[in-house]
């Protein structure tokens, strides 16, 4: 099975905090992902990236970076937290295309709370 | 991506099948059709995805009209723990940006 992990369920941080979320995956995909999820507002792209030290941004890339290293590995940044950055973040994964479509795979998301 | 279109919310009795339908008018020759679902507070996790044939996994069946325009995915014997909200998703094929649009889906509520 794949498996996409986060480094926390529930974070608490103070605004202007320096916040390090992490995601690691298990299937040597090629592309990851990190998104927020607000009710209402539904699944906004962060950013995303489809090798080691490459990075695309998203819809929605204002305060935060990425980091990506190693493969298996993607961190997002927030760089100085504010609270309109409180939300669910979810990371995923994509399995190459080969002809039968692009399936994504998502960790089970970080509740992060910035007060 | 294309826009998708469900219902709200759905209910089904346990044990009786759900059939949540989606539909994607807009939807081109090389878009996928996908179909997600999001248990409360957690990640969304695949269900199920094809083109233009039915499909049918161990989780569920999917099944997609002759012109592509809509589709219905279906958990044959629906549980408590099938509760969630579902989403259906159009994507390109291989896009290599793999973006997910998710909206704001569909909530079954199995009932006992």
């Amino acid at each position: 099975d794949v498996k996409v992990t986060q480094s926390s369920r529930y974070l608490v941080k103070r605004t202007g905090e320096k916040v390090f979320l992490e995601c690691v995956q298990d299937m040597d995909h090629e592309n990851m992902f990190w998104y927020r999820q607000d009710p209402g507002l539904g699944l906004r792209l962060i950013y995303f990236s489809y090798d080691v030290k490459m990075k695309e941004k998203g819809d929605i890339p204002e305060g935060y970076s990425v980091s990506r290293e190693k493969k298996e590995r993607f961190s997002l940044i927030l760089e100085s937290a504010s609270t309109n950055q409180t939300s669910m973040y979810l990371c995923a994964s994509t399995t190459p295309g080969q002809g039968t479509g692009e399936t994504q795979y998502f960790g089970p998301g970080t509740r992060l709370l910035v007060l | 991506d294309a826009k998708t279109t469900q219902p709200t919310s759905m209910d089904c009795a346990e044990g009786r099948a759900a059939n949540l339908p989606c539909n994607h008018s807009t939807i081109s020759g090389n878009e996928y059709v996908y179909w997600y679902r999001q248990i409360h507070s957690q990640g969304p996790q695949y269900i199920i995805h094809g083109l233009k044939n039915n499909e049918t996994n161990e989780m569920a069946s999917l099944i997609i009209t002759e012109d592509r325009k809509s589709s219905t995915l279906i958990l044959p014997h629906a549980t408590l723990r099938d509760t969630a909200v579902y989403y259906c998703i159009v994507r390109p094929y291989n896009t290599n940006a793999g973006k997910s649009t998710f909206g704001d889906g569909t909530t079954l509520t199995v009932k006992p």
